[in-house]
């Protein structure tokens, strides 16, 4: 059955650093989303993306966080300056059609020191 | 403002017990979404509904779009069924989910 990856599982990271989370959506989905989930809270919106553009973004989601998808099947999320609050889970999700069922990926546990 | 709210927040129960976990909503939607995460932190898909009931094995979901009101069944409840269950809504207009504040669902042996 597809699935949505992610990698790494988890990356520990300086303040300040650079991080670069990565998934791989299914293959014939065309919605792509990155949700946060700090430790012990809900899981929140970030960003969606379709036709290679954002569609909608979270007040979260501030200049220092970008997303791509560099080629047919990667979709990145970056973090420009990390910070002790980017500490969290990152989940990709991906759905054939914006009202259709969203697939989670197993999530990428960051932890900034 | 919680758009999605849930309850109870922690729920323990004795394994065979019936359990029933609530998900109520302010937003409009056309469909609800239930989901399962393991202490590894992985979110797993149970149902999508948007009107009446699914039943998938010991698990059954109903959903009243017009009252905004959605329910998870666990019949005859095991151990392996604690984990936290979220409701998440994807919400009209807009492609993002809302999620609930999740339910800690304990099963005891």
């Amino acid at each position: 059955e597809p699935e949505v990856t992610q990698t790494p599982s988890h990356q520990v990271t300086q303040m300040g650093q650079e991080v670069i989370l990565r998934c791989v959506p299914i293959s014939n989905h065309l919605y792509f989303y990155w949700y946060r989930q700090i430790l012990g809270q809900k899981v929140e919106f970030l960003v969606s993306f379709y036709n290679n553009e954002i569609s909608e973004k979270s007040e979260i989601f501030d200049d220092q966080f970008s997303v791509e998808r560099p080629d047919g099947s990667n979709f990145t999320l970056k973090i420009r300056s990390t910070k002790l609050e980017d500490s969290a889970m990152y989940f990709c999700a991906s759905n054939e059609g914006v009202y259709n069922e969203q697939f989670f990926g197993p999530g990428t546990r960051l932890t900034v020191l | 403002k919680n758009e999605v709210e849930q309850s109870p927040q922690n729920l323990t129960a004795q394994e065979g017990e019936f359990i029933t976990i609530n998900c109520s909503y302010s937003v409009g939607i056309s469909a609800l979404h239930w989901l399962q995460q393991h202490p590894g932190g992985g979110i797993v898909s149970l149902f999508m509904l948007s009107s009446g009931k699914k039943k998938h094995g010991r698990l059954i979901a109903t959903i009243n779009i017009q009252e905004k009101h959605s329910s998870l069944h666990i019949t005859a409840s095991h151990p392996r069924d604690s984990a936290v269950y979220i409701c998440a809504a994807p919400t009209s207009g807009t492609y993002k989910y809302i999620f609930g504040t999740g339910t800690r669902l304990k099963v005891l042996a």
